[in-house]
């Protein structure tokens, strides 16, 4: 079956500017994750979404992100203005449900985003 | 609140060498305890996970033991190959409101040598 999908997978932009990432989970995975990823660290959640609602969104800085999952399957994550700590790896990951043991998170292979 | 401790790294080894990566964490109630790897140029990967106490996550060769005790989940491999080079995430998975959500540690780099 394919996998959790991103684009694009590198981004330039200057700080200020704005940028969008989309995801789309694996088919019929009602849970989509949005992680972030700085270099030299692991990955932090930045918003959870199961089907098209949120879940949790208490990391998200919600005066420049802003993520949406309309119709339950695809999202978008956006950035607006971008800061130069906003360069990091952005993961989407998806899984059949939130059940934290038995249902597991599959990973796309990212997002590198460098603000300069 | 739910935080991961991983050893400092990287960590370098020859190959058929034993590997040791730490592992402990915080957390309330009885989370579900995880670990991630990521090979290079590739995606996060589930390698093992234990969802409860004394449960033994296994996978390629790799084990860990969920100790709830020590609130611990080394990962351990008996006989490492170049192949097994890579970033390892440990993580945890815990109730309440986020159901779901993966709290990771720092990662650990592994380097082996032939």
């Amino acid at each position: 079956e394919a996998g959790v999908a991103q684009s694009p997978r590198y981004k330039i932009i200057e700080k200020r500017q704005s940028v969008a990432f989309w995801c789309n989970p694996i088919s019929g995975h009602a849970t989509l994750y949005w992680y972030q990823q700085i270099l030299g660290q692991g990955p932090k959640l930045l918003i959870q979404f199961q089907n098209n609602g949120v879940v949790d969104d208490s990391q998200l800085p919600k005066d420049r992100f802003s993520a949406e999952r309309l119709k339950g399957v695809d999202s978008t994550l956006k950035i607006q203005p971008a800061k130069l700590e906003d360069s990091a790896v952005y993961l989407c990951a998806s899984s059949l449900s939130p059940g934290g043991g038995d249902n597991e998170q599959f990973f796309g292979p990212g997002t590198r985003l460098t603000v300069l | 609140g739910n935080s991961v401790t991983q050893m400092e790294g990287p960590v370098t080894l020859s190959e058929e060498a034993f590997l040791t990566i730490n592992c402990t964490y915080t957390a309330t109630g009885y989370p579900s305890l995880f670990w991630y790897v990521q090979y290079p140029g590739e995606g996060l990967q589930l390698l093992l996970k234990a969802t409860k106490a004394d449960d033994k996550g296994s996978n390629k060769g790799f084990e860990a033991t969920y100790r709830k005790e020590t609130t611990s989940f080394h990962l351990e491999k008996g006989s490492v190959q170049v192949s097994d080079s890579a970033v390892y995430f440990c993580a945890l998975s815990a109730g309440g409101t986020s159901y779901g959500k993966l709290t990771f540690g720092q990662g650990t780099i592994l380097t082996v040598h032939p």
